[in-house]
């Protein structure tokens, strides 16, 4: 079983629309969350971190994080092309200090 | 507010080459993180460094591979005699340390071995 996984997709939503991209994992004693996104050719930018069970908004992101559930997803309000990319959930576990990352999903914003 | 930087974006080598990729982190972060990544896949993580100190290597490292931090500021990592399955982008992470676990990613070093 992976730690960390996620749906590939691809996702394809329209514009304006909210995408729904979520993450599941195995690590019991997980405490730190990342959502980072992801253009083809380009390196990982952090755009959400959570640590507490709940929602947590930062402009058209929210995170929300389900520790008994081991589920955590990422909501993209008023979907535009521009967020067309891979999202990668991301993971800390237990007394590690490294990133474990899922496969990621390739979410596609239709104009 | 630099980021993180790495050198060379591309590389691109013979098999049996030995090579070697420089990340500067942010500057007032005290970890410092590679990955490897390949196509399709989310980011492998390979060693991790708190200032000067390498506190964890995975499993997946080969002794082909070798990190450095001299002076807790900037890293290196060599490949010794590397092989086609080595082709990947290498992914330099830094972040602040203590209870911040936020990491910040550079560019990357992208490998292509032929």
């Amino acid at each position: 079983q992976k730690e960390v996984e996620q749906n590939s997709g691809p996702l394809s939503v329209p514009e304006g629309a909210i995408a729904s991209l979520n993450c599941t994992y195995s690590d019991r004693v997980s405490q730190s969350f990342f959502w980072y996104r992801q253009y083809s050719g380009k390196s990982p930018e952090l755009i959400m971190s959570i640590y507490s069970n709940g929602d947590k908004e930062d402009g058209r992101f929210t995170a929300q994080l389900n520790k008994a559930s081991q589920y955590v997803s990422l909501l993209i309000r008023d979907s535009q092309p521009s967020d067309s990319a891979t999202y990668l959930c991301a993971v800390i576990g237990g007394s590690a200090r490294q990133l474990t990352f899922g496969s990621g999903t390739q979410l596609t914003v239709l104009p | 507010d630099t980021g993180v930087s790495q050198d060379p974006r591309h590389k691109i080598t013979k098999r049996g080459q030995n090579v070697t990729f420089r990340c500067d982190p942010i500057s007032e972060h005290n970890r410092l993180y590679w990955y490897r990544q390949t196509l399709g896949q989310g980011p492998e993580f390979l060693t991790y460094f708190q200032n000067e100190a390498q506190l964890e290597k995975s499993r997946l490292l080969s002794d082909r591979f070798s990190a450095e931090r001299p002076k807790g500021s900037f890293s290196t990592l060599e490949i010794q005699r590397t092989e086609q399955g080595d082709s990947a982008m290498y992914l330099c992470a830094s972040s602040l340390g203590g209870n911040l676990y936020e990491q910040y990613f550079g560019p990357g070093t992208r490998l292509t071995v032929t």
